[in-house]
This record gives structure tokens, sequence and C-alpha cells, in this order.
């Protein structure tokens, strides 16, 4: 299986900071990268696929970049809602593998 | 807008059956992947398998052994069955797919239900 690893773990931000969080793939994915926001006690939902395709109704605010083993989800100016934690996740074969998660906090 | 929502019970004991079921509400479970996809407390997701309405299907080797998933087209429903639950077991299992048309891939989960804790305890 392909192993996702993300970076940092958790972060504390702030309203309006830029934030950029790091998933990296044990081997290449191509642009099979996917980016989940996930807030307590809910389901994950999709906000970037094939590494930087905004999901409809995501802000553009939310960005994604990389390819091959790197890529990158950045924030450009955190927002109250904002704070929660992502995921990535590749799709290039089965069975697609999730990153452990950072958690964005204030 | 396609809805999905998980059912079954929230407790099994050590050893037996956990029996979950998707129902898929305003829109047809044809001609899409069907997955189930769970986190244990605290934890990560980890991918469990998916099912095609013609019954076809893939299953993470970790846990193959002990999932069976199934469709019920007349009903608009998918199953997952995982034999010889552990607490390992223990965690939120969701029902997911990839229902966009711009998709690239069938992993690419857009549509989730809310989820159901399923506990392993005795």
């Amino acid at each position: 299986d392909i192993q996702m690893t993300q970076s940092p773990s958790s972060l504390s931000a702030s309203v309006g900071d830029r934030v950029t969080i790091t998933c990296r793939a044990s081997q290449t994915i191509s642009t099979y990268l996917n980016w989940y926001q996930q807030k307590p006690g809910k389901a994950p939902k999709l906000l970037i696929y094939g590494v930087s395709d905004l999901q409809s109704g995501v802000p553009s605010r939310f960005s994604g970049g990389g390819s091959g083993t790197d890529f990158t989800l950045t924030i450009r100016s955190l927002q109250p809602e904002d704070f929660a934690t992502y995921f990535c996740q590749h799709t290039y074969n089965t069975p697609p593998t999730f990153g452990q998660g950072t958690r964005v906090e204030i | 807008q396609v809805q999905l929502q998980e059912s079954g019970p929230g407790l099994v004991k050590p050893s037996e059956t956990l029996s979950l079921t998707c129902t898929v509400s305003g829109g047809s479970i044809s001609n899409y992947y069907w997955s189930w996809i769970r986190q244990p407390p605290g934890k990560g997701l980890e991918w469990i398998g998916h099912i095609y309405d013609s019954g076809s299907t893939n299953y993470n080797a970790s846990l193959k052994s002990r999932v069976t998933i199934s469709v019920d087209t007349s009903k608009d429903q998918f199953s997952l069955t995982l034999r010889s639950v552990t607490a390992a077991d223990t965690a939120v299992y969701y029902c997911a797919s990839a229902l966009f048309p711009r998709r690239i891939t069938v992993f690419d989960f857009d549509s989730w239900g809310q989820g159901i804790l399923v506990t392993v305890s005795s």
C-alpha cells in the first residue's frame, strides 16, 4: 500500500494567516491526490481533487499543488470556519489511503 | 441531491459480526461505485472496499478475509458485513461515493453519509 505522510500533525494559526500543509507519498502517484476537510463529529468534505481542482462550492482561498510524491494544501487567508482537520488521500491505485491528518487550531 | 444514510447496531460483541446498511436517497444507486470507509476514534481514515451496481466488489487486502459488501438495487441500498470483530474494529463507519461529473477516479469521495459509531465491546 502507498503510505501518505502529512506534516505537521497540528499547527496553531490565527485568522488571516497563510497556512501550508504538506503531504508526501511513499511512491509516485502522479496527480492522483485529494484533500479533505473534517470538522468534529462530521464526515470529511472533499476540498480539492486531482492535486489542484477545487470541488464545487469550495472557496478560492484553498489551493493545492505538487506532483509525483510531494504535495501541498495552502489556505491563503485563514477564516474562522477553516479551523478543522485536513487529510490528504491518494487515488492512484487500490487501496486509496489517507494521510494521518493535520489539525489546524487557533 | 443524493443523500447517504448509514444504519445498523451501534454495539457489537467481540467475535461477532458487524452489519451495516447504507441507504441512497435522491438518486439511483445504478452506475456508480459505493464505498465503505471507517475512522477509529481520534484516528485517520481507512477505505474498506467498494461495490458497483452489478455486484462487482473490491476490498482492502487488510480486511478482505473478513469483509463482504453487497448491494440491493431494488432498495437503493448497499451493505457491509465484517466478521469476527475485535476492539480494533471500533470506529465510525461511513458510506461514501464519487458522484460528481468531473471526478477523476471512483475514489474522489464527494458524497458521504453522516457516519455511524460502532463499538465492539462485551
